[in-house]
């Protein structure tokens, strides 16, 4: 079975700028989950989405973080405007409902 | 609340066992899962336990959780230099299958 996927796989940009990152999950899963990892640190939660619905969002800084799942399959997670803080790696994971998470291999973003 | 901590360093020498220790706050967790990262790479399932299981042996690994105080452990027997990455303890907790992630333990591994 095909993995997570995840693009791009790196990306560099200006703060201010505004940045797109974009995930296909395994065939069938209903779940979707975007991660946030700072180097030296766990990842962390920012959206949870089953289906096409948010079911967690509550640590997304919703003033310059959105995502979306149309269509309840793939899922895109944007940054307008990035702050230099925000460069950190951001990993799409899957499940099915309750079940065990498939982490895709991220993108890197570096934020000058 | 949700919180888990976890030691930030291990170093071993190849052929011994390592230890990595986590403590969580949650006691609504439902399982407990040990991931590994390697440089540059996503992050790997190792093993999980369930919450009401004290023990699981997978090969190498070993999993030890004292619900009662709410810790897990993670023994690698025989560590190799493969083995050096950063390890993550998670819990799930909810409803809706949320991970917590601990900072993660560097393991390095020496001849």
């Amino acid at each position: 079975e095909a993995g997570v996927a995840q693009s791009p796989r790196y990306k560099i940009i200006e703060k201010r700028q505004s940045v797109a990152f974009w995930c296909n999950p395994i065939s069938g899963h209903a779940t979707l989950y975007w991660y946030q990892q700072i180097l030296g640190q766990g990842p962390k939660l920012l959206i949870q989405f089953q289906n096409n619905g948010v079911v967690d969002d509550s640590q997304l800084p919703k003033d310059r973080f959105s995502a979306e799942r149309l269509k309840g399959v793939d899922s895109t997670l944007k940054i307008q405007p990035a702050k230099l803080e925000d460069s950190a790696v951001y990993l799409c994971a899957s499940s099915l409902v309750g079940g065990g998470y498939t982490f895709g291999s991220g993108t890197r973003l570096t934020v000058v | 609340g949700e919180d888990v901590e976890q030691s930030l360093f291990l170093s071993v020498r190849e052929g011994d066992s390592s230890v990595i220790n986590c403590t969580y706050t949650d006691s609504s967790s439902t399982y407990l899962y040990w991931y590994k990262q390697e440089p540059g790479a996503g992050l790997q399932l190792l093993t999980y336990i369930f919450s009401n299981m004290d023990m699981k042996q997978d090969q190498r690994l070993t999993v030890l959780l004292n619900k009662k105080d709410k810790h897990l452990s993670l023994r690698i027997a025989d560590t190799q230099t493969g083995d050096s990455a950063i390890y993550f303890c998670a819990e799930r907790i909810g409803g809706y299958n949320k991970l917590i992630f601990g900072a993660g333990t560097r393991l390095a591994v020496h001849p």
